[in-house]
């Protein structure tokens, strides 16, 4: 089993609402990984999950709040989000935090929609 | 900090042929990792080749090839035989391989394979 499943694919919400993006991945990675993407544009790293313990938040505003519950899932909590954070949200996972590789699995994805 | 250059935001194959997509990077690294990763339209990013900094052979992965010149900093990827399937967002990365670092991608390169 390769695959990184993200749920769900598609989600849209008002600026008042509260929602979540679920991640799950069974390879036993032990790092874990959310990037947002704008269209045409290179994937943004928002947080990385190091043995379930956040070791990377790359100044994200506190409206998303990251969630590893164990260490083949991950969430992203979503409340009070602005229209310009609508954009595609990628998962992604890869087998130990160091050394990295850099072999990344993603992934399809969880396309926001903020009205 | 290291960057990641694709000068080309888009191409385009005729089906069969072979097209070259460049990417140089900065970095005062001397042992690195450098990759290309294929994004297509509505799916999910999967790594199509791995170069590591120190190893001089160039890397290959069936139709995809790698040139790398080191000493450039160059690291261009070439796929032989295009088919309708190699149609998206290709992303050139780089990655330190000091600690939990992240991925730093390029800015990509869309391909369109023509019938």
């Amino acid at each position: 089993d390769t695959e990184v499943t993200q749920t769900p694919k598609h989600l849209v919400m008002g600026m008042t609402n509260k929602k979540s993006l679920k991640c799950e991945q069974h390879m036993g990675h032990r790092a874990m990984y959310w990037y947002k993407q704008k269209a045409k544009k290179p994937p943004e790293l928002m947080f990385v999950y190091s043995y379930e313990k956040l070791s990377i938040n790359e100044s994200v505003p506190s409206r998303f709040s990251p969630e590893c519950p164990n260490s083949s899932l991950l969430n992203l909590h979503l409340h009070a989000l602005q229209p310009e954070d609508s954009a595609l949200y990628l998962c992604a996972s890869s087998q130990d935090p160091i050394p990295n590789t850099g072999e990344l699995f993603f992934g399809e994805g969880s396309r926001l929609t903020v009205l | 900090a290291q960057t990641v250059t694709q000068s080309q935001p888009e191409m385009s194959v005729q089906e069969a042929e072979t097209v070259t997509l460049s990417c140089t990077y900065d970095t005062s690294e001397s042992d690195y990792y450098l990759f290309w990763y294929k994004q297509p339209p509505s799916r999910q990013m999967i790594l199509v080749i791995r170069q590591e900094a120190y190893k001089q052979q160039n890397a290959t992965e069936n139709r995809f090839s790698v040139n790398f010149q080191k000493a450039a900093k160059s690291f261009s990827l070439k796929i032989s035989d295009s088919q309708l399937g190699d149609a998206a967002m290709y992303f050139c990365a780089y990655k330190t391989l000091s600690g939990n670092t992240p991925l730093v991608f390029g800015k990509g390169t869309r391909l369109s394979v023509i019938a």
